[in-house]
């Protein structure tokens, strides 16, 4: 199966920061790469498909890049709510496979 | 759109769960229903998913053989079931709709979660 690493672990920032986060495939995926967000007591929420394409209602400092085997989420300008878990997860091939996460913490 | 899932469960090991997902708000047979749980350390593991219309599934290789998707067109609802259980399945399950008709694409709406315990 696809293997989705996640760096960092946890990211500390201050609200208004930017905050870039890494997703990387043990093989390549092309663009099949989604992100989506995880407050706590709720489900996820899907921000960003295929690499780079916002979901519906999602804010513009929410960005996705990336191809192949390594892919990033930026988010600029961190806002209260941002603060939450982020994972990526791959569509590329069955089985899919989520990232193990990375926290955004507030500073 | 909305999938609202059944509630929390407690069951002994050893036993099966069974999970509804009712869904609202679109054509059901028309996109996918995925599974997912939320597993140690708050990572999120894919379970499987059905393609309603058809009612051809794939299974994650953690999960095949113990678990079964299921759904009654009638009633706009899937099901999950999962078998055998043990202790490290006590979690929150997940179903969520696939975006795209003929996934699988992303998980675009997701359902409140279940809370599954299990203990002797």
């Amino acid at each position: 199966e696809i293997v989705l690493s996640q760096s960092p672990a946890t990211l500390s920032l201050s609200p208004g920061q930017r905050a870039t986060l890494s997703c990387r495939a043990s093989q390549n995926i092309n663009n099949y790469l989604s992100w989506y967000q995880r407050r706590p007591g709720q489900p996820p929420r899907l921000l960003i498909y295929d690499a780079s394409d916002r979901a519906t209602g999602v804010p513009a400092r929410f960005s996705g890049s990336g191809s192949g085997t390594d892919f990033t989420l930026t988010i600029s300008n961190l806002e209260p709510e941002d603060f939450a878990i982020y994972f990526c997860q791959q569509r590329a091939k069955w089985p899919l496979t989520f990232g193990g996460g990375t926290k955004v913490e507030i500073k | 759109v909305q999938l609202v899932q059944s509630g929390a469960e407690v069951k002994k090991p050893g036993a099966s769960v069974k999970i509804s997902c009712k869904a609202s708000g679109y054509t059901f047979i028309s996109y996918p229903i995925h599974w997912v749980r939320q597993a140690p350390g708050q990572r999120l593991e894919w379970m499987g998913c059905m393609y309603l219309g058809s009612g051809d599934t794939k299974f994650s290789p953690n999960f095949q053989g113990r678990v079964t998707f299921t759904r009654d067109t009638s009633t706009a609802t899937a099901y999950m079931e999962l078998n055998s259980l043990r202790s490290e399945d006590t979690t929150l399950y997940y179903c969520a709709r696939d975006s795209c008709s003929a996934g699988p694409c992303s998980m675009i709406d997701w359902g409140q979660g279940t809370l599954v315990t299990v203990s002797s």
